[in-house]
C-alpha cells in the first residue's frame, strides 16, 4: 500500500504570504495525485488533480507540481479564506485509496 | 449544479446497524462511479467504499470489509451504505463523493462531495 506523507503538519503564515505544502509518496504514483482543501465544518473540496491541473473554479493562486514521489501544493499569496487543512490523495489498483494526514495552514 | 445530500446518520449502539443514503442531482447519476469517505472527529480522511456506475463492481477498505455494503439505485439517483456490526471506531462523518468519468485503475479522485452525515457509535 502506498503511503502519503504530508509536511509540515502545521504551517503558520500571514495573509499575502506564499504557502508551500509537501506530499511525499512511499513509491512512485506518476502524476496521479490530487489535492483537497477542507475548512472547519465543511466537506473537502477538490483543488488539483493529476498533480498540476486546477479543478473548475479554483483560483489561479493555487498551483500543484511534482511527479513520481514528490509533490507540492503552492498558494502564491494567501487570502483569508485559504486558511484550512489540505490533503493529498491517490488511488491504486482500483480499490486502494490513500489520503495524506493533512497540513493545516493557520494564521500567524 | 451537482448536489449530493447525505442522510441516515445518528446515534447507534455498538453492534448495531445503520443505512446511509446519498441523494444525487445535477448530473447523470447512472454514468458515474461513486464512493464513501469518512472522517473521525478531529482526524483525517479515510476512504471507505466505492461502486462503479452500473453497481456491479464494489470495493471496500479493509477496515470495513464484511461489515459494510455499498449499493446504488440508479432509478432513484441514490447511493447507499449499509453498515452492520458497528464499532466505536466507526464513529465519523460519512461523506458521499462522485468520481469523474475519466478515472483509471491507478488514477482517480473525487470531484464533488456531499456535506456529510454524522454516525456516532456509543453505548
Amino acid at each position: 500500500e502506498i503511503v502519503l506523507t504530508q509536511s509540515p503538519a502545521t504551517l503558520s503564515l500571514s495573509p499575502g504570504e506564499r504557502a508551500t505544502l509537501s506530499c511525499r509518496a512511499s513509491q512512485s504514483v506518476s502524476s496521479y495525485l490530487a489535492w483537497y482543501q477542507q475548512k472547519p465544518g465543511q466537506a473537502p473540496r477538490l483543488l488539483i488533480y493529476d498533480a498540476s491541473n486546477r479543478a473548475t473554479g479554483i483560483p489561479g493562486r493555487f498551483s500543484g507540481s511534482g511527479s513520481g514521489t514528490d509533490f507540492t501544493l503552492t498558494i502564491s499569496s494567501l487570502e483569508p479564506e485559504d486558511f484550512a487543512v489540505y490533503y493529498c490523495q491517490q488511488r491504486s489498483n482500483w480499490d486502494t485509496w490513500t489520503f495524506g494526514q493533512g497540513t493545516k495552514v493557520e494564521i500567524k | 449544479e451537482v448536489q449530493l445530500l447525505e442522510s441516515g446518520g445518528g446515534l447507534v449502539q455498538p453492534g448495531g446497524s445503520l443505512r446511509l443514503s446519498c441523494a444525487a442531482s445535477g448530473f447523470t447519476f447512472s454514468t458515474y462511479a461513486m464512493g464513501w469517505v469518512r472522517q473521525a472527529p478531529g482526524k483525517g480522511l479515510e476512504w471507505v467504499s466505492g461502486i462503479r456506475d452500473s453497481g456491479t463492481t464494489t470495493t471496500y477498505a479493509d477496515s470495513v470489509r464484511g461489515r459494510i455494503t455499498i449499493s446504488r439505485d440508479n432509478s432513484k439517483n441514490t447511493l447507499y451504505l449499509q453498515m452492520n456490526t458497528l464499532r466505536v471506531e466507526d464513529t465519523a462523518v460519512y461523506y458521499c463523493a462522485k468520481e469523474p468519468q475519466y478515472c483509471t485503475r491507478n488514477n482517480c479522485f473525487f470531484d464533488f462531495w456531499g456535506q456529510g452525515t454524522l454516525v456516532t457509535v456509543s453505548s
